[in-house]
């Protein structure tokens, strides 16, 4: 069985501060891990996905997260935050050749002016 | 690339009556559809996974006489929520995925917001 556990239901943070969006996941084999961001009334968008090469990953709009097996977790960052990442991040996680993704419950980000 | 529409994006009905809501793929061949449900401030919650010209595969808890999957082609993917109640109210969204290219990845459309009163 695969599972993402989001650390933080909300985090605020002021703008141009850096950002720590945590995730911890569970499986019992290699995972694939991503970060979606939802925009109200909006899609989810892919920020990010690890897929068992480079364990720091480089996304869109400054976010990175990284990949520690040692700790089971793939925490998202970003240097400074901007008003326009507030938003709600998913972590979610899928194991090998599943296409099924479970979803963590999600971390609604602030962005305090 | 790998943009997905679905169609309406909000729909208001009537307790009793049926919901068609579609999801395409617009510029990729999805061999694979995902319909998610996510209830307010709450995670998505997937519902049932379909592939084209093949029966639905629903999880476990979700009535699949209810929630009807068709996936007719490789761009097109209904969910008809039959005798939809007022508990069926929420936010649909849906998924697909081209393995061949980008893995596991899902690429989602905006989603369907559904009341029903």
């Amino acid at each position: 069985a695969q599972s993402v556990t989001q650390l933080d239901s909300h985090v605020s943070v002021s703008e141009g501060t850096p950002v720590l969006l945590r995730c911890n996941y569970s499986s019992s084999y290699s995972p694939s891990l991503f970060w979606y961001v939802q925009h109200p009334n909006k899609g989810l968008q892919l920020l990010l996905k690890y897929t068992s090469a480079a364990t720091l990953v480089k996304g869109i709009n400054g976010f990175e997260a990284e990949f520690k097996k040692s700790e089971t977790s793939f925490h998202l960052t970003k240097p400074s935050a901007h008003m326009s990442d507030a938003a709600e991040y998913f972590c979610v996680v899928s194991v090998g050749g599943n296409e099924k993704l479970t979803f963590g419950t999600g971390t609604r980000l602030t962005i305090i002016p | 690339g790998a943009v997905v529409s679905q169609h309406p994006s909000w729909v208001i009905c009537k307790s009793g009556t049926s919901v068609k809501i579609e999801c395409r793929s617009l510029d990729f061949q999805a061999t694979t559809m995902f319909w998610y449900r996510q209830f307010p401030k709450q995670s998505l919650m997937l519902m049932a996974t379909s592939n084209e010209g093949s029966k639905a595969t629903y999880e476990q808890g979700v009535e699949k006489d209810k929630f009807l999957i068709n996936h007719a082609s490789l761009t097109l993917s209904t969910l008809t929520v039959t005798s939809a109640h007022p508990e069926d109210s929420s936010f649909y969204i849906c998924s697909a995925s081209r393995p061949a290219i980008s893995g596991n990845e899902q690429f989602f459309g905006p989603g369907t917001r559904l009341t029903v009163l």
